[in-house]
């Protein structure tokens, strides 16, 4: 079973859409949940980061962590075209220094 | 320039060549990774360094070896590769050693390697 599951996708949506991108994960000792996005070409960048359960907003971001369930979430209000990129789940132990990775889910916002 | 950089972006080789790829940090951070990226697959942490002393090998072929000469430099030396490891390997950077709260990695744009 691999540490943590991303359905790749591609996922396309209309602009203005509520985008969902989510990841469920096998190991309980995980604390630190993060999303990362990357476009094409680049490394990816930290969009969001959150600690143990619980939501998080930032503009149209939304991180939700249910660790009860081993699921974390990714919200996007009013998608944009720019929003377009691969969405990666990560997340660490509490001790250590190995980030685990999802495989990415492809975003493309129609305009 | 300014974040991580990385060198060459694009690198052909031949399975009998010996390459190297170059990673930079201009954040002043104590720890360097290599990833592997290949599609449809999780980023694969392959190196972490820290304060220059190599603290993770996750079981990487001896065909790759790392070198860390400071904090701020990272090298990734190539030999005798396989048309397998044709990947985007990215270097990252990290203020701190433990994956914890606020410790976060920076990522160059990584190298694109084809393996032929």
């Amino acid at each position: 079973q691999k540490e943590v599951e991303q359905d790749p996708g591609p996922l396309s949506v209309p602009e203005g859409a509520i985008v969902s991108l989510n990841c469920t994960y096998s190991n309980s000792a995980f604390q630190y949940f993060m999303w990362y996005r990357q476009y094409s070409r680049k490394g990816p960048e930290l969009l969001m980061y959150t600690y143990s359960s619980g939501n998080k907003e930032d503009g149209r971001f939304t991180a939700q962590v249910d660790k009860s369930s081993k699921y974390i979430s990714l919200f996007i209000r009013d998608s944009q075209p720019s929003d377009s990129a691969t969405y990666l789940c990560a997340m660490s132990a509490n001790t250590g220094n190995q980030f685990y990775f999802g495989t990415g889910t492809s975003l493309t916002v129609i305009p | 320039e300014t974040g991580v950089t990385q060198t060459p972006r694009h690198l052909v080789m031949g399975m009998t060549n010996k390459k190297s790829l170059k990673c930079e940090q201009h954040l002043g951070h104590n720890a360097m990774y290599w990833y592997k990226q290949s599609a449809k697959k999780p980023l694969e942490l392959m190196f972490v360094y820290n304060f220059k002393e190599q603290t993770e090998n996750n079981s990487v072929p001896s065909r790759f070896s790392p070198e860390c000469p400071n904090s701020s430099h990272l090298f990734l030396h190539l030999h005798t590769l396989q048309p397998e490891d044709s990947a985007l390997y990215l270097c990252a950077s990290s203020q701190g050693r433990l994956a914890a709260l606020n410790n976060e990695q920076f990522f160059g744009p990584g190298t694109r390697l084809t393996v032929l």
